[in-house]
């Protein structure tokens, strides 16, 4: 049992660049949420995920796009990334049940 | 607008006294508080909740106590340890939703040996 994995654990972008942060669960939780936390910042939503194939905006969600075809991956894609991006990004799965609340270990991207 | 707001950006304690760590909000329809525990270089951890329908919630070291007329709440951590030295978020959401949290901007806790 992983719990939530993520990959990359670093990347570096150029301006301009796309890329996508890969999220993982093996809980079978139906919620899954990616968040970004800035220096002095709390933890923001950007998107999330109420199952299969239903995706809504979060708090930030510019410049972002995912998609959730199964329960267990939830992709976050930078459609053309800017210094502004430069962040940690988390990916959270959550379950039923009150105390069911787990994030992955974060990608530190950096964009040039 | 910031709706949930951590005050104090650090705290220092010695090991085996009390820590208090404070939490107020805006929102009146946030009806579901977290806290959550962060190392660096890790992810997140949950460490305990409280409903609005209760005003306490005790796990162990940990209680959360509520008071939502004041819109507030704390987090005590009896008796701190050196392990507890960590960030610690304050999260809220509402009608339970807690795939959408938001957070406070976090307090660190350094508890000195």
């Amino acid at each position: 049992n992983a719990g939530v994995t993520q990959t990359p654990k670093f990347q570096v972008l150029k301006t301009g660049q796309s890329m996508t942060l890969q999220c993982a669960q093996d809980m079978n939780h139906e919620y899954m949420s990616w968040y970004r936390q800035d220096p002095g910042m709390g933890l923001r939503l950007i998107h999330y995920s109420v199952g299969a194939g239903i995706t809504d905006q979060g708090e930030v969600p510019n410049g972002y796009n995912v998609s959730r075809s199964t329960t267990e991956d939830f992709p976050l894609r930078l459609l053309s990334a800017a210094p502004s991006q430069t962040s940690v990004y988390f990916c959270a799965s959550i379950g039923t049940g009150p105390n069911e609340q787990f994030f992955g270990p974060g990608t530190r991207l950096t964009v040039l | 607008d910031q709706q949930v707001k951590q005050n104090s950006p650090s705290l220092s304690v010695q090991e085996g006294r009390i820590s208090i760590l404070n939490c107020d909000y805006t929102n009146s329809m946030f009806d579901y508080f977290l806290w959550y525990k962060k190392y660096p270089a890790e992810g997140p951890t949950f460490l305990i909740s409280i409903s609005s329908i209760k005003d306490k919630n005790e796990d162990g070291r940990f209680t959360v106590f509520l008071n939502k007329s004041a819109k507030h709440l704390s987090l005590h951590i009896v008796p701190s340890q050196p392990g507890d030295s960590a960030v610690y978020f304050c999260a809220a959401s509402v009608g339970g939703s807690n795939y959408k949290l938001t957070f406070g901007k976090g307090t660190l806790l350094t508890v000195n040996p």
